[in-house]
């Protein structure tokens, strides 16, 4: 089994709609927890982490389930420029496990 | 966040040459680096976890002769790959580990390699 799961979708989406993606994680001791973003061609870069308590910045807000081992990702009122893939990362022992990251496309 | 560069971001080499890339933190200092690789269409593949001062340590199946990986001070790590061949063309980035409240990690802009 994968440490990290993700649905690879794509998800197309109309600008303004809300969005949500899920990841599963495997390993219960897995430690911290993470949305990266990645354009295409481009480096992931941090999209926030993720608290037991929830967590939100601007329109986007994640969550994490430590009991069902689930993480996830709502964006709201999405915008064109919000258009990438959308990776689930999990921190366990100092090692980061990706999972295969979600396409987004937000038409216009 | 902290950033983090790396060079050169493309190259182009003919196959049996050696490339070497660059991975530096620039506004902090990093202990730990990684070095993944990533496949058109594909997630990032972890390739080795490097360690400054230390030898690195290379993720099952990747060729430790074959990548070359020294983390000689506490910015600057370097990946060559040794002989390349067309099969290693991919995308190369770093990623440096800061420890800030929440353990993360933060990438390089990527290397993009080519081996005709």
């Amino acid at each position: 089994r994968k440490e990290v799961e993700q649905d690879p979708g794509p998800f197309n989406v109309p600008e303004g709609a809300t969005v949500a993606f899920n990841c599963t994680y495997s390993n219960s001791a897995s430690q911290s927890f993470f949305w990266y973003r990645q354009d295409c061609r481009k480096e992931p870069k941090l999209l926030m982490s993720v608290y037991s308590s929830g967590n939100e910045d601007g329109r986007f807000t994640a969550q994490l389930n430590r009991a069902s081992q689930y993480i996830s990702l709502l964006i709201r009122d999405s915008k064109l420029s919000d258009s990438a893939t959308y990776l689930c990362v999990v921190n366990r022992n100092n090692q980061f496990y990706f999972g295969t990251g979600t396409s987004l496309t937000v038409i216009p | 966040g902290a950033v983090v560069s790396q060079h050169p971001s493309r190259v182009i080499c003919k196959s049996g040459t050696s490339v070497k890339i660059e991975c530096r933190s620039l506004d902090f200092q990093a202990t730990t680096m990684f070095w993944y690789r990533q496949f058109p269409k594909q997630s990032l593949m972890l390739m080795a976890t490097s360690n400054e001062g230390s030898k690195a340590t290379y993720e099952q199946g990747v060729e430790k002769d074959k990548f070359l990986i020294n983390h000689a001070s506490l910015t600057l790590s370097t990946l060559t790959v040794t002989s390349a061949h067309p099969e290693d063309s991919s995308f190369y980035i770093c990623s440096a580990r800061v420890l800030q409240g929440a353990d993360t990690q933060y990438f390089g802009p990527g290397t993009r390699l080519t081996v005709l």
